[in-house]
């Protein structure tokens, strides 16, 4: 079955600078993969995501881009802002099936 | 609010007893997901449904676990016999039609905590 893996666990960045996260799935069938951010006691919100059909998509400050040969998608945040910290997740969706998610990144925008 | 509804929010309940969780997913979405939470983990999968069928359930942690959706729109799922291991959120979540390409919206979740 699919497998994610997620880096880094956590991220420390300065108001203002920009945050990457780096996803790696396992399963070729994966065709989908989305991005969640999740607030404490709060269920995970989606921000974005990608098709395999697609190598990047962007919305405002928010980019995230997909290697399909490498198996690897990364979420890029520009222009961090204080309300960005949170713990972001990313997923990924074999055809017709259910969502495996990686472990988060608790990311901190230090102001 | 036309999002995904859960409830209860909180649970709170002794070793031992049954307890039964509701999900409302968003009312054009036919397809249902649970997921369970721990402390520091991403969601980790449990069943899902495709309208009124029960699509995988070998997820489902133990015998303890069912999950049902009877007519196609709200979900529950029940734990028998809680036990202080099963203490995490439980998040549900919906999308449309069956295929791939399909956003999933999750609830608020259910906290549950097994004293």
């Amino acid at each position: 079955g699919e497998n994610v893996e997620q880096h880094p666990s956590t991220l420390s960045v300065q108001e203002g600078d920009s945050a990457v996260i780096k996803c790696t799935y396992s399963d070729s069938a994966s065709n989908y993969f989305p991005w969640y951010k999740q607030e404490l006691g709060k269920g995970p919100q989606l921000i974005i995501d990608i098709r395999s059909n697609v190598g990047e998509k962007k919305d405002q400050r928010i980019a995230v881009t997909l290697n399909k040969t490498a198996k690897h998608f990364s979420l890029h945040i520009t222009e961090t802002q204080p309300e960005d910290s949170a713990v972001y997740f990313c997923a990924a969706c074999p055809y017709g099936q259910n969502f495996v998610f990686g472990p988060g990144t608790r990311l901190s925008v230090l102001p | 609010d036309t999002g995904v509804s859960q409830n209860p929010r909180h649970k709170i309940t002794k070793r031992g007893q049954n307890v039964t969780f509701r999900c409302d997913p968003i009312s054009e979405h036919n397809r249902l997901y649970w997921y369970r939470q721990t402390l520091g983990q991403g969601p980790e999968f449990l069943t899902y449904f495709q309208n009124e069928a029960q699509l995988e359930k070998s997820r489902l942690l133990s015998d303890r676990f069912s999950a049902e959706r009877p007519k196609g729109s709200f979900s529950t799922l029940e734990i028998q016999r809680t036990e202080q291991g099963d203490s995490a959120m439980y998040l549900c979540a919906s999308s449309v039609g069956g295929g791939s390409y399909t956003e999933a919206f999750f609830g608020q979740g259910t906290r549950l905590t097994v004293v």
